[in-house]
């Protein structure tokens, strides 16, 4: 099944909170595991990824937790600021053969709105 | 470097009409990628070109075609098109050999509103 499930649709966070989103999947093919921060007017832009070897990441105040066996992983953004009110999607990545052809799959998108 | 750069931003047609979307790619790449972006559906992928041939596709129905011309830049068309084809249409463009989504870059999009 070509579904990654994210949750919650929407967040509103403190300025100087934690803001955690969480996405799931089922097709353990998917190799490699993006992040994508968009705002209004603009295309997704990559934030974070993270392959399925590793449990964690962190770039900054972001981090990816991946769990491999739960199917799961998660973005944390800390100390959140208003200026990440954003939509966040989350995607996995399936391989197709020949060098470089590739498709994601990204979950609905987490509305995240952190308040001064 | 200039960005990926799509072409109209906005467009309006009515049911039954066919549209064509134009997306050029950050010079020196040679993969293009569209997406449709809905709310309810999010963000989903049509099909990736490289080398103006389509190396990959998604669950679309043949309404939904584009082509690659030489110089990389990729144009997608929608035939008959349908109120549910309202959406903003995404192109993302990456080198296209080695590597994966670090590499790719995603353009503003043209938003597509069907009457």
């Amino acid at each position: 099944q070509q579904q990654v499930k994210q949750s919650p649709q929407s967040l509103i966070v403190q300025k100087g909170g934690i803001s955690i989103i969480n996405c799931a999947y089922e097709n353990t093919a998917f190799d490699y595991f993006p992040w994508y921060q968009q705002f209004p007017g603009k295309g997704p832009a990559l934030l974070i990824a993270i392959r399925p070897d590793v449990s964690e990441k962190k770039e900054g105040r972001f981090t990816i937790s991946f769990n491999k066996s739960a199917k799961q992983f998660s973005l944390h953004i800390m100390d959140s600021q208003p200026g990440d009110s954003a939509t966040y999607f989350c995607a996995a990545r399936t391989r197709y053969s020949g060098a470089g052809s590739y498709q994601l799959t990204f979950g609905k998108g987490t509305k995240l709105s952190v308040i001064p | 470097k200039a960005g990926v750069t799509q072409t109209p931003r906005y467009l309006i047609k009515t049911r039954g009409q066919q549209v064509t979307l134009s997306c050029s790619p950050i010079s020196g790449h040679r993969s293009v990628s569209w997406y449709q972006q809905t709310p309810g559906q999010g963000l989903q992928f049509l099909f990736e070109y490289f080398s103006e041939t389509q190396r990959n596709k998604g669950n679309f129905p043949g309404r939904f075609s584009g082509r690659q011309f030489s110089n990389s830049r990729s144009e997608m068309n929608v035939s008959t098109l349908e109120l549910g084809d309202s959406a903003l249409y995404l192109c993302a463009s990456s080198p296209g050999l080695a590597g994966g989504p670090e590499t790719q870059y995603f353009g503003p999009g043209t938003r597509l509103l069907v009457l």
